[in-house]
């Protein structure tokens, strides 16, 4: 059972520059989340997932896209890579079912130059 | 739109002491309080506090909610360096799946 598993684990990349993180989950959870996390700002939600085919918005979407085509993965692309989006970003999933915590991946950690 | 603060920034105490970190917060709908230890990587999660359940506890650690005052406490007695890392509170909110994090708790372990 691998958990919530991200790649790359690391990546710098160049101001335009468009990538997809990658976020897989094993545990058959339904919803997912992507997070964003810097130094004195915590952990902010970017885009959130409650099932195949459903995405939201997080408090700091832009510049970011997501899709959910299967319950299993996540991703989260990049669109133009900008120096604000240097960063270390999680991957979280958990159950629907009340009560449940979120598992988180390792993390990915972004340079953008 | 939801808000979690969490004191002190930073903590550096010695081996054996008893920590007390704060967690307050203001969610439109309240759902549940989490509590989070980071080391080097992922977030691991430690406790959730509800309304049916307000107090928790795990070995050393225990945590406590206070739904009238808006806050939590987490206590680590009998510290030891394994527990240095950065524990993080967050809210969930009735109606939708977000968690909302405050900036954490530094904690550093002296032996």
């Amino acid at each position: 059972n691998a958990g919530v598993t991200q790649t790359p684990k690391f990546q710098v990349l160049k101001t335009g520059q468009s990538m997809t993180l990658q976020c897989a989950q094993d545990m058959n959870h339904e919803y997912m989340s992507w997070y964003r996390q810097d130094p004195g700002m915590g952990l902010r939600l970017i885009h959130y997932s409650v099932g195949a085919g459903i995405t939201d918005q997080g408090e700091v979407p832009n510049g970011y896209n997501v899709s959910r085509s299967t319950t299993e993965d996540f991703p989260l692309r990049l669109l133009s890579a900008a120096p604000s989006q240097t960063s270390v970003y999680f991957c979280a999933s958990r159950r629907q079912d009340r009560g449940q915590s979120y598992t988180f991946g390792s993390g990915t950690r972004l340079t953008v130059v | 739109e939801d808000k979690v603060v969490q004191s002190p920034l930073s903590l550096v105490v010695h081996e054996g002491d008893t920590v007390t970190l704060n967690c307050s917060y203001e969610v439109t709908n309240f759902r549940s309080l989490l509590w989070y230890k980071q080391e080097k990587k992922a977030p691991t999660f430690l406790f959730m506090l509800t309304s049916s359940g307000i107090e928790k506890k795990s070995g050393r650690l225990s945590s406590i909610l206070d739904k009238k005052e808006l806050s939590s406490i987490l206590n680590i007695t009998a510290t030891q360096t394994g527990d240095s890392a950065i524990y993080l509170c967050a809210v969930e909110d009735f109606g939708n799946e977000k968690l909302t994090f405050g900036t954490g708790t530094r904690l550093t372990i002296i032996p």
